[in-house]
């Protein structure tokens, strides 16, 4: 089964540090792009940004650029999203997404939630 | 990039057929065919409906359509159904080789 199982919900405290994970399994991770989706609550979905795994290769939304980072170890088939100093502002559930070949963002994972508060 | 515009909410009685709009640019909607539809439950992940703007994954009902004239990508739910109430949500390649999501629409079965 193709799946993508991110890492379980997070509570930090402003201006903290927090990697979030998403890992593939069931396909060729190597060969397929994973981004991030923000969904703040009763909100929308944001699309952050996308990384190809095979090559590390990532592409930022204009509105997040600066603001988290993107990365991927190929060896384990995982993907991070990463904050430096986390805001109250970044309370949100977050989505790793798999781009499927036509463009699609055809997996999606469980979600994890991430709250900031002091 | 600015969010697509899509209505915040449409509704129809069991049976009847809705159509969500979702407007963007000749940078995006209306620059490539890779527009997709997402539905979302609430307390649940989106599930892909339709991509490259009318195409439909294996395993979703063919109630629902998807087309596009100029920037405007359109769904089509047919033969509504009570499980069709959710929010929905278009997607779009942009000339940036990035993406956008619509502003989202709330769907009611009445």
């Amino acid at each position: 089964e193709v799946q993508l199982v991110q890492s379980g919900a997070e509570v930090k405290k402003p201006g903290e540090s927090l990697k979030i994970s998403c890992k593939g399994s069931g396909y060729s991770f190597t060969s397929y792009w994973i981004g991030w989706v923000r969904q703040m609550p009763g909100k929308g979905l944001e699309w952050m940004g996308i990384i190809y795994p095979g090559d590390s290769d990532t592409r930022y939304s204009p509105s997040f650029q600066g603001q988290v980072t993107i990365s991927a170890d190929k060896s384990i088939s995982t993907a991070y999203l990463q904050w430096s100093s986390l805001k109250a502002s970044d309370t949100a559930m977050y989505y790793c997404v798999r781009l499927g070949s036509d463009y699609q963002f055809d997996i999606w994972g469980q979600g994890t939630m991430v709250t900031v508060s002091s | 990039q600015s969010a697509l515009t899509q209505p915040a909410s449409v509704s129809g009685s069991p049976g009847q057929s809705i159509t969500i709009s979702c407007t963007g640019t000749s940078s995006d909607v209306g620059g490539y065919d890779y527009v997709s539809w997402y539905q979302q439950h609430p307390g649940k992940a989106p599930k892909l409906m339709i991509y490259e703007v009318s195409n439909r994954p294996s395993g979703v009902s063919n109630r629902f359509s998807g087309s596009k004239s100029g920037n405007t990508a359109s769904l089509t739910v047919s033969g509504l159904q009570t499980e069709d109430e959710a929010d929905y949500y278009c997607s779009s390649y942009t000339s940036s080789t990035t993406y956008v999501f619509g502003t989202g629409t709330k769907v009611t079965v009445l």
